[in-house]
């Protein structure tokens, strides 16, 4: 089965500094996509970013980017300029290529200080 | 574009009461999620609905959760009776279809059970 790890329950960030959120995961499937999610307070989860597995490139979005190293199974993401908008919890999850069901992480919760 | 729609936001019931969420997904959306997240992980997948029919509802506790999405729009999610360990925010997400990568998520229903 699927498995998703999130080891850091907690990180803080100065406001404009970098943070980097980590994400392991398990899987014998050699085609899949991952996720990180980000939940403010309001429990509303939206899609920060995601990463088809196939694809060599991290991606980018913005101020959110992501290191995706296949074969260590790693997937962390990195906030840079961070801003006081970005505290909340951040959630990483995995989907399987011939699946629509999710597998999330616990979670890291961000703490932006001004 | 509107977005998904949960309510109530929030519900304190004791246990062995009888409790009923209601989700409204974005327009179109032929997939429906709802999730369980219990305070400290990560949401749970309970049942997976694509127009009116049941996907997946393999980690759905059916001796007192059952859901339904009889017109394949709106849905229900029931809990009776309710049990402690039923305490957590119960998330609700739409898709246009199922090999959509993003599912878009509700504010959630925060339920105590006392």
């Amino acid at each position: 089965a699927q498995t998703v790890t999130q080891s850091q329950p907690e990180m803080s960030v100065q406001e404009a500094e970098t943070v980097t959120l980590s994400c392991t995961y398990d899987t014998s499937e050699s085609d899949y996509y991952l996720f990180w999610y980000k939940q403010p307070p309001s429990r509303q989860m939206i899609l920060v970013i995601r990463q088809e597995a196939y694809k060599q490139q991290n991606a980018t979005e913005n101020r959110f980017s992501v290191n995706f190293q296949k074969a260590a199974k790693s997937f962390s993401l990195k906030i840079s300029d961070s801003q006081l908008g970005d505290a909340a919890m951040y959630f990483c999850a995995y989907r399987g290529s011939n699946t629509d069901k999710l597998i999330f992480g616990t979670g890291t919760r961000l703490q932006v200080f001004p | 574009e509107a977005g998904v729609a949960q309510s109530p936001r929030y519900k304190i019931i004791e246990k062995r009461q009888s409790v009923a969420f209601w989700c409204n997904p974005i327009s179109g959306h032929a997939t429906l999620y709802w999730y369980q997240q219990i305070l400290g992980q990560g949401p749970k997948l309970l049942i997976q609905f694509q127009n009116n029919g049941v996907v997946d509802d393999s980690q759905l506790p059916k001796d007192r959760f059952s859901a339904e999405r009889l017109k394949g729009v709106d849905s229900t999610l029931k809990i009776q009776p309710a049990k402690l360990e039923d305490s957590a925010v119960y998330l609700c997400a739409s898709t246009l279809h199922p090999t959509q990568e993003m599912q878009y998520f509700g504010p959630g229903t925060r339920l105590t059970v006392t």
